[in-house]
């Protein structure tokens, strides 16, 4: 059971912009930061975006997040073929003194 | 350039127990945490448990608190997650994370494939 949900499913067509959304709650994304990562098939997660909308050093600005309330988002503009992975939001829960993951969004690119 | 590297994958019958480790590279290791989080197949993401390199207090989830014991070795930058009284639904790959406190999980292990089976 993930303490945060996210869409199953998102698709987008090549250039379009697509967005991913990931719901909590007060113990979670309410009064703690969100990251999110993008996993592609058969590879270990990587982090795309930290403290709700900091971008690693090499992850294109193309990638977007925010937060607002209990809610955060990710946003992915100029869609490309290689952006299709599975994404993953997580902040930590302070109910479970861990971090909760989403369920994660598999993004298609059509 | 920060790299985790992590054991090869295990194949173990019900009821045995399994350790991983994971090496840190390019970094003081006992500066951050190392988390543990495990993916079932098809299945999302689970975080299992951390420990603090620096003085190897630990916190783990209610899910695997029974079971699971995450250690250090300082000395050779490599921390280990045991998994007890494995069951077919362990059945999972296995990921060590550089913890950076608020900025998340940077960088993670190639993980490790654990495959539960009589």
């Amino acid at each position: 059971q993930s303490v945060l949900t996210q869409p199953p499913s998102a698709s987008g067509t090549p250039g379009q912009r697509v967005t991913i959304s990931c719901s909590g709650g007060s113990s979670n994304i309410g009064s703690n930061t969100v990251n999110w990562y993008q996993q592609l098939p058969g590879t270990a997660p990587k982090l795309l975006i930290y403290i709700n909308n900091q971008r690693p050093s090499g992850v294109p600005d193309r990638f977007s997040g925010s937060k607002s309330g209990t809610s955060a988002s990710l946003a992915i503009s100029g869609l490309q073929p290689e952006d299709e992975a599975d994404y993953y939001c997580t902040a930590w829960d302070d109910s479970l003194n861990g971090p909760g993951f989403g369920g994660g969004t598999k993004l298609t690119v059509l | 350039q920060v790299h985790l590297v992590q054991s090869g994958a295990e194949v173990k019958e019900p009821g045995a127990s399994v350790k991983v480790s994971c090496r840190g590279s390019g970094y003081t290791f006992t500066d951050n945490a190392i988390h543990w989080v495990r993916q079932a197949p098809g299945q999302r993401l689970e975080w299992m448990g951390w420990i603090n390199t620096g003085h190897g207090k630990t916190q783990y989830s209610e899910n695997f608190q029974d079971r699971v014991t995450i250690i250090r070795d300082t000395s050779a930058s490599t921390a280990y997650m045991e998994l007890s009284s494995l069951r077919s639904e362990d059945t999972a790959v296995y990921y060590c994370a550089r913890g950076r406190f608020e900025a998340g999980f940077d960088p993670w292990g190639q993980g490790t494939l654990v495959t539960v089976s009589s």
